[in-house]
């Protein structure tokens, strides 16, 4: 199982509300990743967990909160965002600092109104 | 990380070899040249990666000059379905810092028939 699970694939979400994005691996990878992208650009890194603890925010704004309850699970938390975070998010697996490659889901579009 | 240079497009036939170019002239010894692909509105694939000597898989070639400054990846026969945005990510490894992937403006190539 080469597979990275993320759920919802898409979520619409009012600046007020609180939602939560989810991020499941079973591939025994003990680094997790979250990026962010917008139409037509790169991903960009937002947060890194290796080994369950957060280990690299790349200066996220609070409103973003990461989790990382076990070793197959990644969880972004969402609070008062504005519509410029509407963005495509992606989780991305691999063994910590190594040289195997990292596994990315889908992703989740988030649309905030 | 190294900073990478790709360019914004290509195009190639149907069938025919597409060379993908990446300079990445601050490289260090101890970073590897990894080659993502992010069809649209999809989660970035892995393809290859390599330090210093040549790499084949099922997907594609990576040639990696001598003084490692520049890569091509290397598609033997493209098809419509290699039509994509091609990352070059220069990666290194042994820590957690090293292990982040950090992308770049990447090149969009489209196979045409």
């Amino acid at each position: 199982d080469t597979e990275v699970t993320q759920t919802p694939k898409h979520l619409v979400m009012g600046m007020t509300n609180k939602k939560s994005l989810k991020c499941e691996q079973h591939m025994g990878h003990r680094a997790m990743y979250w990026y962010k992208q917008k139409a037509k650009k790169p991903p960009e890194l937002m947060f890194v967990y290796s080994y369950e603890k957060l280990s690299i925010n790349e200066s996220v704004p609070s409103r973003f909160s990461p989790e990382c309850p076990n070793s197959s699970l990644l969880n972004l938390h969402l609070h008062a965002l504005q519509p410029e975070d509407s963005a495509l998010y992606l989780c991305a697996s691999s063994q910590p600092g190594g040289v195997a490659e990292a596994f990315f889901g889908q992703g989740t579009r988030l649309t905030v109104v | 990380d190294a900073k990478t240079t790709q360019p914004p497009s290509m195009d190639c036939a149907e069938g025919r070899a597409a060379n993908l170019p990446c300079n990445h002239s601050t490289i260090s010894g101890n970073e590897y040249v990894y080659w993502y692909r992010q069809i649209h509105s999809q989660g970035p694939q892995y393809i290859i990666h390599g330090l210093k000597n040549n790499e084949t898989n099922e997907m594609a070639s990576l040639i990696i000059t001598e003084d490692r400054k520049s890569s091509t990846l290397i598609l033997p026969h493209a098809t419509l379905r290699d039509t994509a945005v091609y990352y070059c990510i220069v990666r290194g490894v042994g820590t957690i810092q090293g292990g982040k992937l950090i992308f770049g403006q990447g090149t969009e190539l489209s196979v045409k028939p």
